[in-house]
């Protein structure tokens, strides 16, 4: 059972415009949200995360929103840049539990 | 750079045999993380150690185990490899206990079982 989904294996954008990478979670009890970005031969590296108390947080060109009613946490670039083409991960957890991961979108910014 | 490393990059091996992977973490970092990443699927949580100790297991098969060693340098052990079990391996450290903590990935091991 998928805990957190990302329903788009892939996504393409142009650059200067918006991406919008999606996520959806089933565990009512995840209070903790993240945002990771992997390159190829490289391991995830951190992005951007949120709380569940909070409904934004906003880091540069990146924003997470999360709407908890609807389980449900997006991720924006503004403005995409082709250096953003990466696989992006959600994830999520709940006070001391091992992160639940996505199985990733592949975002592809093109010039 | 992450400061995680992992050896080796990539491994070939055949189905039945046993095979090592390491990982240092940062400095400064207690906690690792093992993870494993099957073609088309999220990062898997296998296990973490704090400060030498078990600290959570995940959905770590009976046939792999790990250990973290006093300079806090980790390995996990694959036994009896299954073709299955040819995947990404990514080790992760953080500074404190907690998963709240960021974890910092290391580049993978690519791990084929032919």
């Amino acid at each position: 059972d998928q805990q957190v989904k990302q329903n788009s294996p892939s996504l393409s954008v142009q650059e200067g415009r918006i991406s919008i990478l999606n996520c959806d979670y089933t565990n009512s009890m995840f209070d903790y949200f993240l945002w990771y970005k992997k390159y190829p031969a490289e391991g995830p590296t951190f992005l951007i995360s949120i709380s569940s108390i909070k409904d934004k947080n906003e880091d540069g060109r990146f924003t997470v929103f999360l709407n908890k009613s609807a389980k449900h946490l997006s991720l924006h670039i503004v403005p995409s840049q082709p250096g953003d083409s990466a696989v992006y991960f959600c994830a999520a957890n709940s006070g001391n539990t091992p992160l639940v991961f996505g199985k990733g979108t592949r975002l592809s910014v093109i010039a | 750079d992450s400061g995680v490393t992992q050896t080796p990059k990539h491994l070939i091996t055949a189905t039945g045999q046993r095979v090592t992977l390491r990982c240092s973490p940062r400095s400064g970092d207690l906690s690792v993380y093992w993870y494993q990443q099957s073609l088309d699927q999220g990062l898997q949580f296998l296990i973490q150690y704090y400060n030498g100790e078990e600290r959570a297991k995940g959905n770590i098969l009976e046939r792999f185990s790990a250990q973290q060693f006093p300079d806090l340098h980790s390995e996990l052990n694959l036994s009896s490899l299954e073709l299955g079990d040819s995947a990404l391996y990514f080790c992760a450290s953080s500074v404190g206990g907690t998963q709240t903590y960021e974890q910092y990935f290391g580049p993978g091991t690519r791990l084929t079982v032919t």
